[in-house]
């Protein structure tokens, strides 16, 4: 069974720039989180989908990201204009359904902005 | 909200000793504890979870134990082997999304 798929691995870009991450979560997985992860720290949450609606938004930046889940499978996350503390690794999970089931998460996305 | 606290930050020990790594948490409705290793380059894996109606879990050199009372668990490996090097995380959740520590940089010296 294929993971969790994120593209690109890594981006490396200039202040001011916009920068897009994709991800393609496990087939038939319902639920899709973004999370960031910053140098030394656990993952946090962004934004979590379940199916194509954004459940939880609380913590994402809504002045410069977005994201969206269009048919309810795959995911876009994207930053415009990137500032240089964007710089950290976006990380994307699936699970089966939502709550306590398990999440895998993708090997993420390592922004650099410069 | 849900805070989880994770010590120690590093840790060492030889080939074949135990490690052990401890995490509090605040919510005491939290009834799903996931522990994850991270290693460099890759993203976080899931290695054994605990719910709240269960105390331990044991999977061969894992283990996970569960103290609702005082709101803590621990994660225990035995006979730890240099392929065990990694970052650790706990996480705490209560029908919500993850709330992860800060994760355990283990070595293993062979």
């Amino acid at each position: 069974e294929a993971g969790v798929v994120q593209s690109p691995r890594y981006k490396i870009i200039e202040k001011k720039q916009p920068v897009a991450f994709w991800c393609n979560p496990i087939s038939g997985h319902n639920t899709l989180y973004w999370y960031l992860q910053n140098l030394g720290q656990g993952p946090e949450l962004l934004i979590r989908y379940e199916n194509e609606e954004a459940v939880d938004d609380s913590q994402l930046p809504k002045d410069r990201f977005s994201a969206e889940r269009l048919k309810g499978v795959d995911s876009t996350l994207k930053i415009q204009p990137a500032e240089l503390g964007d710089s950290a690794v976006y990380l994307c999970a699936s699970s089966l359904g939502r709550g306590a089931d398990t999440q895998y998460f993708g090997p993420g996305t390592r922004l650099t902005v410069l | 909200g849900e805070n989880v606290e994770q010590h120690p930050s590093t840790l060492s020990v030889q080939e074949g000793d135990s490690a052990v790594i401890k995490c509090t948490y605040s919510d005491s409705a939290s009834n799903y504890f996931p522990w994850y290793k991270q290693e460099l380059g890759k993203g976080p894996q899931l290695i054994i979870d605990i719910r709240s109606n269960v105390g331990e879990k044991k999977d061969q050199r894992i283990a996970v134990t569960l103290n609702k009372t005082a709101k803590h668990f621990s994660l225990h490996i035995t006979e730890t082997q240099p392929e065990d090097s990694a970052v650790y995380f706990c996480a705490a959740s209560r029908d919500t999304p993850l709330v992860f520590g800060k994760g355990t940089r283990l070595s293993v010296i062979a």
